[in-house]
């Protein structure tokens, strides 16, 4: 079995502050990690991904995210956001075998002019 | 590329009639697809999971005969909603993966479906 937990259901921040979104997985078996963002009434955008090779990856937006495995953990980061950055934001993962994919309970990130 | 889009994009609908929403992949031969379903300030749930060519793999509590998912080509997936209800109305996401694609593990999303039921 596998789960996602996203802690921060909001975060607020101030434009150009950095932010940082937090995601922990548990599966027992490894895992394939994402981050999609959701603008309001729109359907999910890939913002980045890890499959496998260095464990810092960088995605659209000027958004990285760090896999670490031994915290099992997959945090978003962005040094400075916009307002157009004001979004939810979903952490996801898949298991190695399968195709489906398990979503966090998101994150509102609110960035405050 | 990696474009999915979904038709239509809003419907109202009156209490026990059916809806049809499609979901497309435009610029590659999708496999397989997902519906998704998601309530207001909630995360997306998994309802369905569909290959091309065969019948749906449903999730537990998905009524497989009020939500009817047709996916008769490599770029066309259907999903109706048989006599619709208002705990029916809902966002409704689908999704779509492709062996054009190296990372098969991606999913690429629709705009979703905004369905109210009246």
């Amino acid at each position: 079995a596998q789960s996602v937990t996203q802690l921060d259901s909001q975060v607020p921040v101030f434009e150009e502050a950095p932010v940082e979104l937090r995601c922990n997985y548990s599966s027992s078996v490894s895992v394939y990690l994402f981050w999609y963002v959701q603008y309001p009434n729109q359907g999910l955008q890939l913002l980045l991904k890890y499959l496998s090779g260095s464990t810092l990856v960088k995605g659209i937006n000027g958004f990285e995210a760090e896999f670490n495995k031994s915290q099992t953990s997959f945090h978003l980061r962005k040094p400075s956001v916009h307002i157009s950055d004001t979004a939810e934001y979903f952490c996801a993962v898949i298991p190695t075998g399968a195709n489906n994919l398990f979503f966090g309970t998101g994150t509102r990130l609110t960035v405050i002019p | 590329g990696a474009v999915v889009s979904q038709h239509p994009s809003w419907v109202i609908c009156k209490s026990g009639t059916s809806v049809k929403i499609e979901c497309r992949s435009l610029d590659f031969q999708a496999t397989t697809m997902f519906w998704y379903r998601q309530f207001p300030k909630q995360s997306l749930m998994l309802m369905a999971t569909s290959n091309e060519g065969s019948k749906a793999t449903y999730e537990q509590g998905v009524e497989k005969d009020k939500f009817l998912i047709n996916h008769a080509s490599l770029t066309l997936s259907t999903l109706t909603v048989t006599s619709a209800h208002p705990e029916d109305s809902s966002f409704y996401i689908c999704s779509a993966t492709g062996l054009a694609y190296s990372e098969q593990e991606t999913q690429y999303f629709g705009p979703g479906t905004r369905l109210l039921v009246l």
